[in-house]
């Protein structure tokens, strides 16, 4: 079973922001959860980790929900640059487990 | 630059032909890791390693062989590949083991099995 669940896609518009949700309902206390996202024909790109607190980069931010069970990816004024495959994922020691993704369409 | 690289990008070979695609980092990290990405079903890893000659297995190591006898270089090695071992390869690195770094991806190897 998967331990994190995505929506497969979701569409923004440009410049307004986006909220990316992913539930994992079996996270234990010591997982990180990070994010990573894909463009066409390259490799995975970090983007935000976190464990409990909410978390800002230059990128995006992260928030986790109290109970730790879900978490969102925000970004906070879309881009097309930012139309990729979002990846979230669970980080239990030294074993990453990514969700399927959700593709992020962004309309101009 | 610092990067990942992978050998080679796209490789078609046939059922049991021993075959291994390699992986090298030059930002002296610590943690390597591969997965393999198919369609639908996300990145799932295959194996990983914290250190020189310390590695173990992640989600879906059946059919694959990995050393690491250099800090650099991680190889994964396919012995006798089926074509249920189509699939798409990425190699990936980060400065420590553990939980909260950064792990930086190769562009990726775009393996065939007929």
């Amino acid at each position: 079973d998967a331990k994190t669940t995505q929506p497969n896609s979701m569409e923004s518009n440009e410049e307004e922001p986006v909220h990316l949700p992913c539930n994992h309902s079996t996270i234990s206390g010591t997982d990180y959860i990070h994010w990573y996202r894909q463009l066409p024909s390259q490799g995975p790109e970090y983007v935000i980790h976190g464990l409990t607190s909410n978390v800002n980069n230059r990128m995006a931010s992260l928030a986790i929900a109290e109970d730790r069970k879900s978490s969102t990816l925000i970004l906070h004024r879309a881009t097309l640059r930012d139309a990729a495959v979002y990846y979230c994922i669970l980080n239990s020691f030294n074993k990453f487990y990514f969700g399927s993704g959700t593709k992020l369409n962004v309309k101009p | 630059e610092a990067q990942v690289t992978q050998n080679p990008r796209y490789l078609i070979t046939v059922t049991g032909k021993k075959l291994t695609v390699t992986c090298s980092q030059n930002m002296n990290h610590e943690y390597m890791s591969w997965y393999r990405q198919d369609p639908g079903l996300g990145l799932r890893q295959i194996y990983y390693s914290m250190n020189v000659e310390v590695t173990d297995k992640g989600d879906v190591p059946e059919g694959y062989k990995v050393s690491r006898k250099e800090k650099r270089n991680f190889p994964l090695i396919l012995e006798s590949p089926s074509p249920n071992q189509t699939s798409l390869y990425f190699c990936a690195s980060s400065l420590k083991t553990g939980e909260g770094y950064e792990q930086f991806f190769g562009p990726g190897t775009r393996l065939t099995v007929l």
